[in-house]
């Protein structure tokens, strides 16, 4: 069984900074995948990036990137240059032996002009 | 590259009805999995298919059923609606054969109200 948790439930960020959006995951699955995901109000789940429990190496997709901590179990996001596009929700999921997903609460990002 | 396509998009149905959403994966796909997505429960996992056959299921009653077919193209069915059933689902499409990857990726949803 697998739990993540997603402490912010509002974040607010100007324009053009950086932000961390905290993921916190428990699991007893020794071989794992953390993702995340964006929401805008249009309701579509948008892939953001991916990060397996073996690699060693923090993932990286444009201004998206993940702080991976295993030993802390924290799997946070860090978006660089906010933009007002990025304002939406934000979740974060788990994988593991079972072929499903094990998403967060959310965290509702809004970007401030 | 077309993607995920999930139809209808929106729906309204009154309880005691069923309903059956449509879900056409990205080309090449054959994973499809389901989500529902309530503002009480959150994003929860309702089941999966890969090659036609439902390899996980969720914690959903049997009203809750799917499935998928030869060009990997899934259907979810719906009876007995009630009034907790109003939810966005998902469906999300993988390449994966195996454990679930970065390769997943969700459509727009069909939103379902019941009334």
């Amino acid at each position: 069984a697998q739990k993540i948790t997603q402490t912010q439930p509002g974040m607010f960020v100007q324009e053009k900074e950086a932000v961390t959006l905290d993921c916190t995951y428990d699991t007893s699955d020794q071989s794992y995948g953390l993702f995340w995901y964006k929401q805008p109000s249009s309701g579509e789940m948008i892939f953001l990036i991916y990060q397996g429990s073996y690699d060693e190496q923090n993932a990286t997709e444009g201004r998206y990137s993940l702080n991976f901590q295993k030993a802390r179990k924290s799997a946070n996001l860090v978006i660089s240059a906010s933009q007002l596009g990025d304002s939406a929700m934000y979740f974060c999921a788990a994988s593991g032996s079972a072929r499903q997903l094990t998403f967060g609460s959310g965290t509702q990002l809004t970007v401030l002009p | 590259k077309a993607g995920v396509t999930q139809t209808p998009r929106y729906l309204i149905k009154t309880r005691g009805q069923q309903v059956t959403l449509s879900c056409s994966p990205i080309s090449g796909h054959r994973s499809v999995s389901w989500y529902q997505q309530t503002p009480g429960q959150g994003l929860q996992f309702l089941f999966e298919y890969f090659s036609e056959t439902q390899r996980n299921k969720g914690n959903f009653p049997g009203r809750f059923s799917g499935r998928q077919f030869s060009n990997s193209r899934s259907e979810m069915n719906v009876s007995t609606l009630e009034l907790g059933d109003s939810a966005l689902y998902l469906c999300a499409s993988s390449r994966s054969e195996r454990k679930v990857t970065g390769e997943l990726f969700f459509g727009e949803g069909s939103r379902l109200t019941v009334l």
